[in-house]
């Protein structure tokens, strides 16, 4: 276990649906990721939260839409996906937001948009 | 976006055997390289963390270079055992953005 949780681990849902991705660690770390990965590509970098504060923000369409209340949890908002927005979806922490902090993932959600 | 490429893209090799893996990343705008471990249906676990040219690192039967100057990375693994099965990636950081290889997914056949 590496201390990040993610739920749910599996989510099927229609393009008009709004449902929420959750994250929470409990490693006492400041910085909070989100990534995708959709099949047969690389892990792709979405928001960075630092101390709560959005700090990167990677072209991602308004579609996703990311929550930090505090540092111990960051949700992803989805609404009006698409079917190519079916992907794996990973969260992470690191202690800081730095180049050189390891990060430690969640387990991932499985999204299926049909 | 920055190009990060890993070879091979599958191996498979004999339980006992040594193998490496490549991880090519541009060399300008360097700050960090990440590996990670990442077994099927669990959580990427990281590995090293290196920052600069000539770093070696090593866990356990598990070790990393790393040249900045051309742009790559080795990872070692010495007397693979079936608990090794898992995909490499690695991961180039810029300062604030991460780019990630697609893996090297290794099986280790007893």
């Amino acid at each position: 276990e590496t201390g990040v949780t993610q739920t749910p681990r599996h989510l099927v849902m229609g393009m008009t649906n709004k449902k929420s991705l959750k994250c929470e660690q409990h490693l006492g770390h400041n910085a909070m990721y989100w990534y995708k990965q959709s099949a047969k590509k690389p892990l792709e970098l979405m928001f960075v939260y630092s101390l709560e504060e959005r700090v990167e923000n990677n072209s991602v369409p308004s579609r996703f839409s990311p929550e930090c209340p505090n540092s111990s949890h960051l949700f992803l908002h989805l609404h009006t996906l698409q079917p190519e927005d079916s992907a794996l979806y990973l969260c992470a922490s690191s202690l800081r937001w730095s180049y050189q902090e390891t990060q430690y993932f969640g387990p991932g959600t499985r999204l299926l948009v049909l | 976006i920055l190009n990060v490429e890993q070879s091979p893209q599958s191996l498979h090799v004999q339980e006992g055997d040594s193998t490496n893996f490549t991880c090519s990343f541009p060399s300008s705008n360097f700050y960090a390289l990440h590996w990670y471990r990442w077994e099927t249906a669990k959580s990427p676990e990281a590995l090293f963390v290196m920052t600069l040219n000539g770093d070696e690192k090593k866990k356990g039967r598990i070790s990393a270079t790393l040249n900045t100057k051309e742009g790559y990375s080795y990872l070692y693994i010495k007397g693979s055992q079936p608990e090794d099965s898992a995909t490499y990636l690695c991961a180039s950081n810029t300062g604030n953005q991460f780019y990630f290889g697609t893996g090297t997914s290794l099986t280790v056949i007893p």
